[in-house]
């Protein structure tokens, strides 16, 4: 079965430094992965996603995401984190072959300091 | 351009009351979606439908039932509202042809069951 697992309840980090928000996931075909962010009473919002090709993939507001097949893994990551990057990140998968659903992890909230 | 719409925002039911929460999406979808989502567990899907007249059973179904009701609604009912159904709901809404960008979100429902 597929699953998605966020290792880290929260993030906390300097406003200027560098963050990572930590993905790793199980499927048995090729993934779909997927980062979305939740800012306070409102719905999650995409920010970027890995389909096929190249490893690194850039998003919305800096964010960019590296794709590890051997690790399994899908970071998110951004060079300089703001105080408005402050939000509930999900990571989530889907396997093409297996299912058209998405599965989320339990998300990581991140909290960027001035 | 309003995409997925939820009502209400926000509810307060008694135990063993009943209530629908409502779900509309106008960018023409095929699937949709309904989630709770829980402190420390990410969200669980309870119900989704592939596509009009068609609906299946998520991750945690008990308790709920859904109607797709056209292209465009897809409503959550809760027969007789329990204390564990205290929960933010989100209704989303997908299309393979738009896929990689994943899901659109509805901004939520947030239900209190006392």
């Amino acid at each position: 079965a597929q699953s998605v697992a966020q290792p880290e309840d929260q993030v906390n980090v300097a406003e200027g430094n560098p963050l990572t928000v930590k993905c790793t996931y199980s499927v048995s075909g090729n993934p779909y992965l997927f980062w979305y962010v939740q800012y306070p009473n409102r719905g999650l919002q995409f920010l970027l996603k890995y389909i096929t090709g190249d490893n690194l993939v850039k998003g919305s507001y800096g964010f960019e995401a590296e794709f590890n097949k051997s690790q399994t893994s899908f970071h998110l990551k951004k060079p300089s984190a703001l105080v408005s990057d402050s939000a509930l990140y999900f990571c989530a998968v889907r396997d093409p072959y297996n299912t058209d659903k998405l599965i989320f992890g339990t998300g990581t909230r991140l909290q960027v300091f001035p | 351009n309003a995409g997925v719409t939820q009502t209400p925002k926000f509810q307060v039911l008694k135990t063993g009351q009943s209530m629908t929460l409502q779900c509309a999406q106008d960018m023409n979808h095929n699937s949709m979606y309904w989630y709770r989502q829980d402190p420390g567990m990410g969200l669980r899907l309870i119900y989704y439908s592939a596509s009009e007249g068609t609906t299946d059973k998520g991750e945690v179904p008990n308790g709920y039932n859904v109607s797709r009701l056209n292209k465009r609604e897809f409503s959550l009912r809760l027969e007789s509202a329990a204390p564990s159904q205290t929960s933010v709901y989100f209704c989303a809404s997908s299309e393979e042809e738009s896929y990689p960008y994943g899901y659109t979100f509805g901004s939520g429902t947030r239900l209190t069951v006392v």
